[in-house]
């Protein structure tokens, strides 16, 4: 069965500072990854997402990740983290049967520290 | 173009209680999915319609659940009973194809079974 892992449920950082939020996956096939953002009383925003093709993929807001196969990993990144990062971010692989349904790691909650 | 609308925002009701969710996806999308997101653990699938049609109820946690899609349009989601255990946020999102670009997510609706 697939499944996400996110190392971090909380992570700080200064403004300015790197962001590096992780995703691991386990996958038997080459899967599809989704980075996931939800800012307070709303719902979630795709940020980025990685089909095929190019293995470092930019999103939204400055974000971007790379698809790292032989590590089975896609961490998120931002070189200089603004106020406005704080959210929570989720990761998601799609079922490669059936309905491409997702299958969401359990969130990080990023918190940007002035 | 509006987006994936949810109501109620919040719903508190009693154990035993009967409680109906609805989505309104974005107009012209075919495919609606829900899922829930128990307190500190991962987003989970709980079922996806094609137009009026279930394809995919494999996450549906107990037949204390029904799904309905009339018509092709908006989307219910009834738990009758409530247990405690089912308290959470229930999302909903709709997408024209079967999620491979990402979907767009409604607020979600917090329910909290007392």
């Amino acid at each position: 069965a697939q499944s996400v892992t996110q190392l971090g449920s909380h992570v700080s950082v200064s403004e300015g500072a790197l962001v590096l939020l992780r995703c691991n996956y386990s996958s038997s096939v080459p899967p599809y990854l989704f980075w996931y953002v939800q800012y307070p009383n709303q719902g979630l925003q795709l940020l980025l997402k990685y089909t095929t093709g190019a293995t470092l993929v930019k999103g939204i807001n400055g974000f971007e990740a790379e698809f790292k196969k032989s590590e089975t990993s896609f961490h998120l990144t931002k070189p200089s983290a603004h106020m406005s990062d704080a959210a929570e971010y989720f990761c998601a692989v799609t079922s490669t049967s059936g309905t491409y349904k997702y299958i969401f790691g359990t969130g990080t909650r990023l918190k940007v520290l002035a | 173009e509006a987006g994936v609308t949810q109501f109620p925002s919040h719903s508190v009701i009693e154990k035993g209680q009967t409680v109906t969710l609805r989505c309104d996806p974005i107009s012209g999308h075919d495919n609606l999915y829900w899922y829930r997101r128990v307190m500190g653990k991962e987003i989970k699938f709980l079922l996806h319609f094609v137009k009026e049609s279930k394809q995919d109820e494999s996450g549906m946690p107990n037949n204390r659940f029904l799904a309905e899609r009339t018509g092709g349009t908006y989307s219910t989601l009834k738990v009758q009973p409530a247990e405690l255990e089912d308290s959470g946020v229930y999302f909903c999102a709709s997408s024209q194809d079967q999620g491979l670009v990402g979907y767009t997510f409604g607020s979600g609706t917090r329910l909290t079974v007392v």
